[in-house]
Order: structure tokens, then C-alpha cells, then sequence
């Protein structure tokens, strides 16, 4: 099991340019959540995915955030334009149903660590 | 008001000592609640959940729940320098079948030698 793997691990940018950041989930987990964490705001979920399909956005600050999940494998963040503001740790993170009374954690990617100037 | 709320600290406890982490929720409705733990530069992982009032241990670590008072906390017993990290609590807002994982700011934790 190779965990959840987000790439890339690091990402400088400048302010305005387009930024994608991606996730591979754990096989057979059918949730995945997007988190920001920044030291100000702690970790914020920004959406989540239950088999491929958006649950909630609601944690997703402004337009300029979009998600998507094209299959159970691989989920995409995408900022277009970045802001300086935007710069914080995004992590990924995926889990199997169900939720109660079971052993069913999130698994957290590494993260992706974005700056952007 | 904040769904999940914490002290941010830091609670610097001695090596040995009892390290009372607390933490409340904003959601009568919630029925699922976690402790985490992240080491700092590296990704949380979770180290206990508790689903009923009362208390749940495993190994040196006591999670505690009382739903009336909305309030969760864990306990460390005999800390070690190795336990220095950022505790954060999470609960599932709402319906437990909604999946909706939210988390508290986190307290760092220093346990002193």
C-alpha cells in the first residue's frame, strides 16, 4: 500500500499564475478530502468526494479554487489566479466508509507545500 | 462560533507527567470524534477515536467524551519528549454518514526533559 500520494511537494509560483496540485488516493477508499492548513487558520477542509462525486465545497474560499475528480484514482486542486494568500500546506487525504464504529481513518497524503509571490 | 474549538498553547508539560489535552464542538449532532497527532513538517495521523460518553484508552492515551457538555479531551499519561507535537481534534459534523471531518486549530503539546 503505497499511501496517498500528492505531488508536487513543493510549489513556487507567482502571483496570477494557474496552479494544479494532485492526489492519488488509496485503492478502495471511496472518500477524498482536500485540507489547507496554514499557522493562522489550522487545517481547513475545503471539499470532499464520495465515490468521485463533490459532497461539500463549501470550505472552497473564493471561485478561483476548483476541484475535480475525474475517477476513483485521481482528484485535482486548482487555483486560477493565485494570490499570495493562497500560500499554506494543501493536503489530500482519503478514507473508506463507513465512518462509524470502525477503524476507518483518513489517511493524509504528504502534502504539497505552495508558495506563491 | 467555531465547529471545533482549542486551545492553541503550548502546554509544556515534564517528562513523566499527565498531559490533559481539551477540546470543544459546536454540533449536538455529532456522533464521531478523533484525536490526531502531527509531528511538526509532516502530515496528521490518527491516534484515537471515541464514538460513546466515557472514556476510551489505549496503551498511555485516555480519550475522554461527554456529549451533553459537547466536549472532548485526551489524556497522556507518562509523556514522553517523543509525544511533543500538535494534537488536533477532528469531529464528523452532523451525520455520521455525511463524512464531513472537521478540525480543531490544534495544541501543541512540549514535553520537557
Amino acid at each position: 500500500d503505497a499511501g496517498v500520494i500528492q505531488s508536487p511537494r513543493h510549489e513556487v509560483t507567482e502571483m496570477g499564475q494557474e496552479v494544479t496540485l494532485r492526489c492519488k488516493p488509496i485503492s478502495g477508499h471511496d472518500y477524498l478530502f482536500w485540507y489547507r492548513q496554514t499557522m493562522m487558520r489550522g487545517l481547513e477542509l475545503l471539499i470532499y468526494f464520495n465515490n468521485n462525486v463533490p459532497i461539500d465545497d463549501s470550505g472552497m474560499p473564493e471561485d478561483r479554487f476548483s476541484a475535480k475528480m475525474p475517477n476513483a484514482s485521481f482528484s485535482t486542486l486548482k487555483i486560477q489566479p493565485s494570490e499570495p494568500r493562497d500560500s499554506a500546506v494543501y493536503f489530500c487525504a482519503s478514507s473508506r466508509t463507513p465512518w462509524v464504529g470502525g477503524n476507518s481513518p483518513l489517511h493524509f497524503g504528504n502534502g504539497t507545500r505552495l508558495t506563491v509571490t | 462560533q467555531k465547529e471545533v474549538e482549542q486551545n492553541s498553547g503550548p502546554l509544556s508539560v515534564p517528562e513523566g507527567a499527565i498531559a490533559s489535552l481539551n477540546c470543544t464542538y459546536s454540533d449536538r449532532g455529532s456522533q464521531s470524534f478523533f484525536w490526531y497527532r502531527q509531528y511538526s513538517g509532516k502530515s496528521p495521523e490518527l491516534i484515537m477515536s471515541i464514538y460513546s460518553n466515557g472514556d476510551k484508552e489505549d496503551g498511555r492515551f485516555t480519550a475522554q467524551l461527554n456529549k451533553a457538555s459537547q466536549y472532548v479531551s485526551l489524556l497522556i499519561r507518562d509523556s514522553q519528549p517523543s509525544d511533543s507535537a500538535t494534537y488536533l481534534c477532528a469531529v464528523i459534523v452532523g451525520s455520521s454518514n455525511t463524512g464531513k471531518l472537521i478540525f480543531g486549530q490544534g495544541t501543541t503539546l512540549q514535553v520537557k526533559p
